[in-house]
């Protein structure tokens, strides 16, 4: 069965002290792996898509990198703006994206 | 990408009744979604929602709970039939494109925020 998780569940952050947050993946066939971020009330927002192991992306503060069995999300000096719920998705089936329950990051001043 | 409209945003039902979420796109689409997100969980796809015929619901949902149209390239809607509070959650509706045989990045409406009493 395809199974995503990431961890932590929850990570608070000074604003600027840098970290990762994990998703690790079992899936038969993997077409991509997805990273969304969401905010309260509102629907997740795209941010990147990896296909390989060894690519990379950037955008902003945000770096995703990917391996056989996992990806990280590297947040260099977030800022509070950047707080919000990341969540995972990979897609194994021709259709299907098969999320994790996110991690939800609080940026403090 | 896209811009995605749903409609409701949000809504209160009693137990019992049905209500009808559309979700419409500015653009032509090829594939549309819906998935679930329970309170503190991820998100579960319900179905896809197929131009110009019935559509594909994953392990776990039904037609009749959980009807959905999609009568063009831009517009679907799905039913949450017979309402219980079981059934509070907020339905997202997504949207995706195939570049060939490969589908592309799938992005989401705002959400309908569903509580049922």
């Amino acid at each position: 069965e395809d199974q995503v998780t990431q961890s932590p569940e929850a990570l608070r952050l000074q604003e600027g002290e840098s970290s990762s947050l994990n998703c690790s993946y079992t899936v038969s066939g993997l077409r991509g792996l997805f990273w969304y971020r969401q905010d309260p009330g509102k629907g997740p927002e795209f941010l990147f898509t990896l296909y390989s192991a060894g690519e990379e992306k950037e955008k902003e503060r945000l770096k995703a990198t990917l391996t056989k069995k996992e990806s990280f999300l590297h947040i260099t000096a977030p800022k509070p703006e950047d707080s919000a719920t990341y969540l995972c998705a990979v897609q194994a089936g021709f259709q299907k994206l098969v999320f994790g329950t996110g991690t939800r990051l609080l940026v403090s001043p | 990408s896209a811009v995605i409209s749903q409609k409701p945003s949000r809504d209160i039902c009693q137990r019992g009744t049905s209500l009808t979420i559309q979700c419409q796109v500015d653009s032509q689409v090829t594939m549309m979604f819906w998935y679930r997100q329970q309170p503190g969980q991820s998100l579960t796809l319900i179905a896809t929602a197929n131009q110009g015929s019935e559509a594909t619901y994953e392990s776990g949902f039904v037609i009749d709970k959980f009807p959905i149209s999609r009568p063009n390239l831009t517009f679907s809607t799905l039913t949450v039939s017979n309402m219980s509070p079981e059934d509070s959650s907020i339905y997202l509706c997504s949207v995706g494109s195939l570049a060939g045989a490969v589908q592309e990045t799938q992005y989401f409406g705002p959400g309908t925020r569903l509580l049922v009493l």
